[in-house]
């Protein structure tokens, strides 16, 4: 009963491709988010959905296109994929409110993406 | 922009002493503070959150938040070699409508054995 899942844990692929992840949580939350966290271990937030709507959206290319179809599920498609695309991308989900225990974000388990 | 400072280490410490991790930041309207726990080839997990002055303690860990100074630490009391992680600091407004987490860098702590 994991409580945040991703799909697919590794993703090898080579440049120019378009690959998806998925991303699942059971928790009930509200919210789930994208990070990107690089080589040097720096994560970074790309995309927020709350209830299936976009509320943050960083400064990323719009090669990066994140889908939401339901609230417990939160997908991120990438196109024309570059060498500077690698990294591991983690799915979060949180309900969000007005304390800080029920802003707690927890995270999948990781995609490590790899572009040839 | 708003920025979280942490210093990358790595820190080490003998086994059974106390780990001080040290995060700074730059927004004021940040109101929640959040540790992350991150074993290499891991996802962030929580260990603590805190959101009013002073200390907050739990088991082995207490964090420390000092909104005036834009300072929270994590403190690991009798650390183990199973604390060899890197710690994540993180920090958000609070209420409806605020939703990003600023994470820092992260310290690397070595427990030595």
């Amino acid at each position: 009963d994991t409580a945040v899942s991703q799909t697919p844990k590794y993703l090898v692929t080579q440049m120019g491709n378009d690959k998806s992840i998925k991303c699942e949580q059971n928790l009930g939350h509200d919210t789930m988010y994208w990070y990107k966290q690089d080589s040097k271990k720096f994560l970074k937030i790309m995309f927020s959905y709350n209830n299936k709507e976009l509320i943050i959206n960083e400064t990323v290319p719009n090669r990066f296109s994140p889908k939401s179809p339901d609230k417990a599920h939160l997908n991120l498609h990438i196109n024309s994929l570059e060498l500077g695309d690698s990294a591991v991308y983690f799915c979060a989900s949180s309900q969000e409110g007005y304390e800080a225990s029920t802003d707690t974000q927890y995270f999948g388990p990781g995609t490590r993406l790899t572009v040839l | 922009q708003k920025e979280v400072e942490q210093n990358s280490g790595p820190l080490s410490v003998p086994e059974g002493a106390i780990a001080s991790l040290n995060c700074t930041y730059s927004d004021r309207g940040s109101q929640s503070f959040f540790w992350y726990r991150q074993y290499s080839g891991k996802s962030p997990e929580l260990i603590m959150f805190i959101y009013s002055n002073g200390d907050k303690e739990d088991g082995r860990f207490t964090a420390q938040l000092n909104k005036a100074s834009q300072y929270v630490s994590l403190l690991i009391r009798d650390s183990q070699p199973s604390d060899s992680a890197t710690y994540l600091c993180a920090v958000k407004e609070s209420g409806a409508g605020s939703y990003q987490l600023t994470f820092g860098k992260g310290t690397k702590l070595s427990v030595i054995p």
